[in-house]
């Protein structure tokens, strides 16, 4: 069956870097993503990766993909006081018609 | 251009009685999905339409829940009897069809509904 798990909190420094991980069990992804939910809000789509893909990169945001470990993480670079929120990362399977497969989210604090 | 709209934003209503959440899609968007996020959790699936049909209903709890898209745009999420459970907020969700790849693209969340079941 499908399974996402994630850390439960991050707290970071405003400056820094954030590294938020993610594991999955179901081999057969097509896409994962990461969602940001701020209080209150639906969720923002921030990225996806392609499973054939090793690596993402987006303005501040990188995504590394390691298919063999079913390890999937996302850095922010140069956090900001803005970022702090609930990251979720997600899995779908085409042939499942791309449901997604939610981790529990992983809220980030910046610090100023 | 609109994102996904979701009415009511807040729905309070007493356990037994029945409610009615609607879903607006982005325009031309054919994929539309129905999550339920519980306080603290992730979303969770429910059902997932492409076009006018219900393509994977098994995220749905039980019979109370049924939802529809009878024009293969707005969707309305039904439950039935209200159980004090059932409160959570309620996200929909849809996506355009990559015709390339026969996948769905990355989904568009509208903000839910947060319904309170007292």
């Amino acid at each position: 069956g499908e399974d996402v798990e994630q850390s439960l909190f991050l707290s970071v420094r405003e400056g820094d870097s954030s590294v938020i991980n993610c594991t999955y069990t179901d081999s057969s992804s097509t896409y994962l993503y990461w969602y940001k939910q701020e209080p209150g809000a639906g969720l923002q789509l921030l990225t996806y990766i392609f499973s054939n893909m090793d690596m993402k990169q987006d303005q501040r945001l990188t995504v590394l993909l390691n298919k063999k470990d079913k390890h999937l993480s996302l850095r922010i670079a140069d956090t900001q006081t803005g970022d702090s929120a609930i990251y979720f990362c997600a899995e779908s399977i085409k042939a499942a018609g791309n449901k997604l497969t939610f981790g529990g989210g992983t809220r980030v604090l910046v610090k100023p | 251009g609109a994102g996904v709209s979701q009415t009511p934003s807040n729905k309070v209503t007493e356990k037994g009685k029945y409610v009615e959440l609607r879903c607006d899609p982005i325009s031309g968007h054919t994929a539309l999905y129905w999550y339920r996020q519980s306080l603290g959790q992730g979303p969770e699936f429910l059902i997932y339409f492409q076009g006018t049909g219900a393509a994977d209903d098994s995220g749905l709890p039980n019979d109370r829940f049924f939802a529809v898209r009878p024009e293969g745009s707005v969707s309305t999420l039904k439950i039935q009897r209200t159980e004090r459970g059932d409160s959570a907020v309620y996200l929909c969700a849809s996506s355009l069809k990559d015709h390339q790849t026969s996948s769905n693209q990355p989904q568009h969340f509208g903000d839910g509904t947060r319904l309170s079941i007292l």
